[in-house]
């Protein structure tokens, strides 16, 4: 059974560009949610997506977006990159159920990205 | 979800019994409290949590205070391989993927 997975795993990008990083979430979980990790720092939420739309957001601007497939994959697209936001992206899935509420999260290895 | 309050690092010996507490004295009735870890350049891992009994699983124990107000995540033979930053997160059952990490207890072990 193939945990999370996100691709690609490192990504260089120049400041202003646009980045789409993916994921697939562990089988069986429909409900994926994005983090940023800065060097030094814990993870920060950025969204989380469930029946394809934005359920949750922390606090991020809306150059962040993202999506979710029918297949319960997902995408995080960054617009106008920063050098601020090199970092750390880490996926995280997990199962919904509407009597117990979500369970644990399962955490991908991360793309590490870079913005120069 | 209620904040918590970490050693920033703790030393173990190898093989011996590792102690990570938080402090969470905001905690609600309908918080649970969860410990993850993160191998450096890993993703995080979940490896317990508990409301307010005592839980235990192949990787840790979970000691609530009966007050809820700290708890103890215990290592019962640390490796070396436990050498990692250590998160307690409080949150809601329902709060989604919505984990507020904080610093953390960053444990090394020592051979």
């Amino acid at each position: 059974d193939a945990g999370v997975t996100q691709s690609p795993t490192h990504l260089i990008k120049t400041r202003g560009q646009q980045v789409t990083l993916r994921c697939s979430p562990k089988s069986g979980h429909d409900t994926v949610s994005w983090y940023q990790q800065a060097l030094g720092q814990g993870p920060q939420f950025i969204f989380q997506y469930y029946e394809e739309e934005e359920r949750q957001r922390g606090n991020f601007p809306d150059r962040f977006s993202g999506h979710q497939f029918p297949n319960y994959s997902s995408e995080l697209n960054v617009n106008a990159l920063l050098l601020g936001d090199s970092a750390l992206y880490l996926c995280a899935s997990s199962l919904s159920t509407r009597i117990l509420g979500n369970t644990e999260a399962f955490f991908g290895q991360g793309t590490r990205l870079t913005v120069v | 979800d209620a904040k918590t309050t970490q050693p920033t690092s703790m030393d173990c010996a190898e093989g011996r019994a590792a102690n990570l507490p938080c402090n969470h004295s905001t905690i609600s009735g309908n918080e649970y409290v969860y410990w993850y870890r993160q191998i450096h350049s890993q993703g995080p891992q979940y490896i317990i949590h508990g409301l307010k009994n005592n839980e235990t699983n192949e990787m840790a124990s979970l000691i609530i205070t009966e007050d809820r107000k700290s708890s103890t995540l215990i290592l019962p033979h640390a490796t070396l391989r436990d050498t990692a930053v250590y998160y307690c997160i409080v949150r809601h059952n329902n709060a989604g993927n919505m984990l507020t990490f904080g610093g953390g207890t960053r444990l090394m072990v020592k051979p």
